[in-house]
């Protein structure tokens, strides 16, 4: 299947300061990509829709100004927890569809972010 | 938008038996309904997944089953083994671009 590569896989920051995750689709193209937060024993909460070359569309009570998506090329998407806090702590995962018009998601590994 | 409700919430079986995880969803215009796979501190992976012209499919100990009209679907596993042990993760899409709605996810144990 398709390959999409997250990182990092971990990170602790202090509060206050801002941390980026990056999401590469390494064998293919991906024209949107999504972004979702895990709570433990919890569902995957969508977060943001990430286009190539446009805005990211956020989903109803998600801050875009805290969560900062770019998805600057077919191959990348990254989010930007600006001005982290505790309650931001959480596992971020993305998504990508394996080509254009596919609806078949594969996942990035994750990242747990921690804020001290 | 589309509302995905999953159930059981924990499901304990012994090995061998059969596993059955049930879905509902709320937009009509959903026609694509996957079912992930997630271990712990892992990423959910696609293990079998339905279109809405379709009402079984099945790959090997892994079935899904479809009923549009009553907007319902479901994931059978039989002969259980411990490593199907993990959380099961419904969701439906496709009424709008890609994007899907996920279940509250089903945390499968399967006992020796």
């Amino acid at each position: 299947g398709a390959v999409v590569s997250q990182h990092p896989s971990w990170v602790i920051c202090k509060s206050g300061t801002s941390v980026k995750i990056e999401c590469r689709s390494l064998d293919f193209q991906a024209t949107t990509m999504f972004w979702y937060r895990q709570f433990p024993k919890q569902s995957l909460m969508l977060m943001a829709t990430s286009n190539e070359g446009s805005k990211a569309t956020y989903e109803q009570g998600v801050e875009k100004d805290k969560f900062l998506i770019n998805h600057a090329s077919l191959t990348l998407s990254t989010l930007t927890v600006t001005s982290a806090h505790p309650e931001d702590s959480s596992f971020y995962i993305c998504s990508a569809a394996a080509g254009q018009g596919s609806e078949k998601l594969f996942f990035g590994s994750g990242t747990q972010l921690s804020v001290l | 938008g589309e509302n995905v409700e999953q159930h059981p919430s924990t499901l304990s079986v012994q090995e061998g038996d059969s596993a059955v995880i049930k879905c509902t969803y709320s937009d009509s215009a959903s026609n694509y309904f996957p079912w992930y796979k997630q271990e712990l501190g892992k990423r959910p992976q696609l293990i079998i997944d339905i279109r809405s012209n379709v009402g079984e499919k099945k790959d090997q100990r892994i079935a899904v089953t479809l009923n549009k009209t009553a907007k319902h679907f479901s994931l059978h596993i039989t002969e259980t083994q411990p490593e199907d042990s993990a959380v099961y993760f419904c969701a439906a899409g496709g009424g709008g671009g890609n994007k899907l709605t996920f279940g509250t996810g089903t945390q499968l144990k399967v006992e020796l």
